[in-house]
């Protein structure tokens, strides 16, 4: 079955930079890539997703890129805030479900 | 609209007690699914419903874990005998028609297992 690998469980970055979280999938046929954030003490929201007829979607100083190919999408968030810090999960479609990555935790450095 | 809700947010049960978990979708969607986050696991996929139809139930443990939706505004997550290793967050999401789409989930119910 599909497999979802999100390669970083934490990652640090100044306030102002840029963050990059990756993700890694295994199954072709998947056409859907959705990202969800969770906060401290919170539920999970969504935040952007992608499909598959295009390669790059931005919303505000988001920007997800997928490489089908290489079947790996990423998250860039830009200029990051002290509101980016959250857990942020990936997860790809297989039939009507969505197969999870494991969370990267963003911190957010003053 | 206030969200999907799940009631309790906490519940704390003793080992060999009975938890039942609540979800009220939000109004108008068809698709509602269980999950079960741990740190160790991270989310699980427990079950799914679409149009108040059990369509995949492959996450749960079968002999102590059942769930239901009786009606299109709420959906009950049963679990018998609780064990210490049911101790998890119990979120519930529901979304327009359960396809690749954007799921709501609600704020969980933490339960904790003695």
């Amino acid at each position: 079955g599909e497999k979802v690998e999100q390669h970083e469980s934490t990652l640090s970055v100044r306030e102002g930079d840029s963050a990059v979280i990756n993700c890694t999938y295994t199954d072709t046929a998947s056409s859907y890539f959705p990202w969800y954030k969770q906060e401290a003490g919170k539920s999970l929201h969504f935040v952007i997703d992608i499909r598959s007829n295009v390669d790059r979607k931005q919303s505000q100083r988001l920007i997800v890129l997928l490489d089908k190919k290489a079947k790996r999408f990423s998250l860039h968030i830009t200029a990051t805030q002290p509101e980016d810090s959250a857990i942020y999960f990936c997860a790809a479609d297989s039939n009507y479900q969505l197969i999870w990555g494991s969370g990267t935790k963003l911190i957010i450095k003053p | 609209n206030a969200g999907v809700i799940q009631t309790p947010r906490h519940k704390v049960t003793g080992k060999g007690q009975e938890a039942t978990l609540w979800c009220e979708p939000i109004s108008g969607h068809s698709a509602v699914f269980w999950y079960r986050q741990t740190i160790v696991q991270g989310l699980e996929f427990l079950t799914y419903f679409r149009n108040q139809a059990p369509i995949d139930d492959s996450g749960m443990p079968k002999e102590r874990f059942s769930a239901q939706m009786p009606n299109q505004s709420h959906s009950t997550l049963k679990i018998q005998s609780t064990q210490p290793q049911d101790s998890a967050v119990y979120l519930c999401a529901s979304s327009h028609w359960g396809g690749a789409e954007t799921l709501y989930f609600g704020s969980g119910t933490r339960l904790t297992v003695l």
